[in-house]
């Protein structure tokens, strides 16, 4: 059973273009979760989503931040004209329904901003 | 959900038990503790979660008192793989999902 998948590992933009980071959940999972990680900083919540449904935004930035789980395909987290500040690690997550909801998480993708 | 408090670091010698800490003096009944770790420039890796029972998987033993408001993570042999940023979180748990919310957690320093 493959993990969370997300892609890709490193990413390079330069300020004021537009990056996405791609998501998979782990098979059977309903639930996705986005967290980033500042450099030297803790995991911060960011998003929590099910399919075609955003639960929780409560951690995203009010600006240029979007994300979304469609019907089919991955999770895409978008953030528009990203600036040196964005520059981070982001990790997704995911849980089944039930089970415990034991959350599972990927091995993050690395914005650099330049 | 109730905030954790953790020691910042702890050391350990390779091959000993490492007992992580951790106090939850206002965790509510339905409230699980889970544990997590990050080892640097990795996502966070799912490590055991309980309730109120002790509980023992291939990687770790939680021990949670009876009060539910301490608990310790025990890595009973540990090696220097095991180095790495440990997280305590309670989380209730029911079948619309709760997002984690880490704190700190206690940077473990396995020497050889």
């Amino acid at each position: 059973n493959a993990g969370v998948m997300q892609n890709p590992r490193h990413l390079v933009r330069r300020r004021g273009q537009e990056a996405r980071l791609r998501c998979s959940p782990m098979k059977g999972h309903s639930h996705v979760y986005w967290y980033r990680q500042l450099p030297e900083e803790g995991l911060k919540f960011m998003v929590y989503l099910q399919k075609e449904n955003i639960i929780d935004e409560s951690g995203m930035p009010k600006e240029r931040f979007s994300a979304e789980f469609p019907k089919e395909g991955p999770s895409i987290l978008r953030i528009q004209q990203v600036v040196r500040g964005d520059s981070a690690a982001y990790f997704c997550a995911s849980s089944p329904l039930g089970d415990g909801n034991t959350i599972y998480f990927g091995e993050g993708s690395w914005l650099t901003v330049v | 959900d109730a905030k954790t408090t953790q020691p910042p670091s702890m050391d350990c010698a390779e091959g000993r038990a490492a007992n992580l800490p951790c106090n939850h003096s206002t965790i509510s009944g339905n409230e699980y503790v889970y544990w997590y770790r990050q080892i640097h420039s990795q996502g966070p890796q799912y490590i055991i979660h309980g309730l109120k029972n002790n509980e023992t998987n291939e990687m770790a033993s939680l021990i949670i008192t009876e009060d539910r408001k301490s608990s310790t993570l025990i890595l009973p042999h540990a090696t220097l793989r095991d180095t790495a940023v440990y997280y305590c979180i309670v989380r209730g748990n029911s079948n619309s999902g709760y997002a984690l919310n880490f704190g700190k957690g206690t940077s473990l320093l396995v020497t050889p």
